[in-house]
């Protein structure tokens, strides 16, 4: 079970918005709603920002948001602050024997 | 408030294994919910490891399951990973945390390294 596939890097000026693909397949990301995203600062645990492909835990900005077209999910960030600025990764369940499969991560910098 | 807190030895020489323990509270295992266990090799990205409900079933990443078992404690509200044979490849932070088909509370990790 390969790696959901996320671009390296994105990057937007505060206030910009900027969207993050995580691609898969049809036994992933599209065959499945539990799309998830992580937000991981340097030296910290990931944190849950979005869940089963849209849904924000409480307490999440709302400037977050996810959605998902066919194999590609995507996470959305909203009027971008210099606290985004952190590694982002994708997740998906995966009806393969590995079961949860993990996105190859992004760096999202604000300029 | 659910939290998570690993914990176990921080250098594991090859061969040897790897075993770490996660405490959790504000919640009770016994409860529900599966439990697991991720690694994050140093500069490298997340890699499910398993994950073990509190009726002690249990299911792991295939390209891990020849080494690796995952044990509950409900009367100590915790659960344990044990990895075998470890070389340097198994080197990383290893976070647990709860499985929902998503991982929504998470400990802080523990970074282990193998090395002689």
């Amino acid at each position: 079970q390969s790696a959901l596939t996320q671009p390296a890097s994105v990057s937007g000026s505060p206030g910009q918005s900027i969207t993050i693909s995580c691609t898969g397949t049809s036994s992933d990301v599209g065959g499945y709603n539990y799309v998830s995203w992580y937000q991981q600062h340097p030296g910290k645990a990931p944190k849950l920002m979005i869940y089963e492909v849209s849904n924000r835990p409480s307490g999440v900005s709302n400037r977050f948001s996810g959605s998902k077209s066919g194999n590609t999910a995507s996470l959305t960030i909203s009027g971008l602050q210099a606290e985004d600025e952190a590694d982002y990764y994708c997740s998906s369940y995966t009806s393969s024997s590995t079961f949860y499969v993990f996105g190859t991560g992004t760096k999202v910098t604000v300029l | 408030q659910v939290q998570l807190q690993e914990s176990g030895p921080g250098l594991v020489k090859p061969s040897e294994t790897l075993s770490l323990t996660c405490a959790v509270s504000g919640y009770s295992i016994s409860s529900g919910y599966y439990w697991g266990w991720i690694r994050q090799p140093p500069g490298k990205g997340l890699e499910w490891i398993g994950s073990i409900y509190h009726s002690g079933s249990t299911y792991y990443n295939p390209s891990l399951k020849s080494r690796v078992t995952i044990s509950v404690d409900t009367s100590k509200n915790q659960f344990s990973l044990k990895l075998s044979s470890v070389t340097a490849a198994d080197t990383a932070v290893y976070y647990c945390a709860r499985d929902v088909r998503n991982f929504d509370y998470w400990g802080q990790g523990t970074l282990v390294t193998v090395s002689s």
